[in-house]
């Protein structure tokens, strides 16, 4: 069945580093992507998607690209801040079947340290 | 205040009981989930609402029923709570399915 696996945290950076999260998936079809973030104490809200090969999300300095030939999703940013620590969580839109729903990784805790 | 309500915030419960997690949204979004959320699992839907007067199951249905008498409310009820069901528990909706979701704040339930 359709999967989404992304890297272990937790991810430990220092204020203005690179960020990588890698995500693939395994995937009948063409699914959409996702990257949601879940801040302390809250909910999952999006943060990016992409529809279709090629795609790339992105939104509030994060960016992510459609892969499909290395079915990956991962998401990027060039400076991450305090304020990005959160956990991040790469998911597929399952189109098998009459249900549309979302499947998410287990998600990948990103601790940004001044 | 437009969005998604869940109650409780937390509850401790005593395996056995009966309990009802609420979710009430108020953007008149087709589609309802509830996910658990677990360490190291991630989020498992546990059943979905394509639209009010349906309900399907999703990856982890067992122990737990919905019903979805109209579009804003979709509950979730413990029928007899057990400690495995210790979890945060996330009620979305979407407009319609396979969207972006909408999450509300969760419910931490702890089980003993």
């Amino acid at each position: 069945g359709n999967s989404v696996t992304q890297m272990e945290g937790p991810v430990t950076l220092s204020e203005e580093a690179f960020l990588t999260i890698n995500c693939t998936y395994t995937a009948t079809g063409y699914p959409s992507l996702f990257w949601y973030v879940q801040y302390p104490g809250e909910g999952l809200q999006l943060l990016l998607k992409a529809t279709k090969a090629d795609d790339k999300g992105s939104n509030k300095g994060f960016e992510a690209t459609y892969r499909k030939e290395t079915t990956s999703f991962h998401l990027e940013k060039g400076s991450v801040q305090v304020s990005d620590s959160a956990v991040y969580f790469c998911a597929l839109s399952d189109r098998g079947g009459a249900t549309n729903k979302l499947i998410f990784g287990t998600g990948t805790l990103l601790a940004v340290q001044p | 205040i437009a969005g998604i309500t869940q109650a409780p915030t937390s509850q401790i419960l005593a395996a056995g009981r009966r309990m009802t997690l609420r979710c009430t949204q108020d953007m008149r979004h087709n589609a309802m989930y509830w996910y658990r959320q677990d360490l190291g699992l991630g989020l498992r839907l546990i059943h979905y609402s394509n639209t009010a007067g349906t309900t399907g199951k999703g990856e982890v249905p067992d122990g737990y029923s919905v019903s979805r008498a109209n579009t804003d409310d979709f509950p979730l009820t413990l029928a007899s709570a057990v400690p495995s069901q210790t979890s945060v528990y996330f009620c979305a909706s979407s407009i319609e399915s396979g969207e972006k979701l909408f999450f509300g704040s969760g419910t931490q339930l702890s089980v003993l």
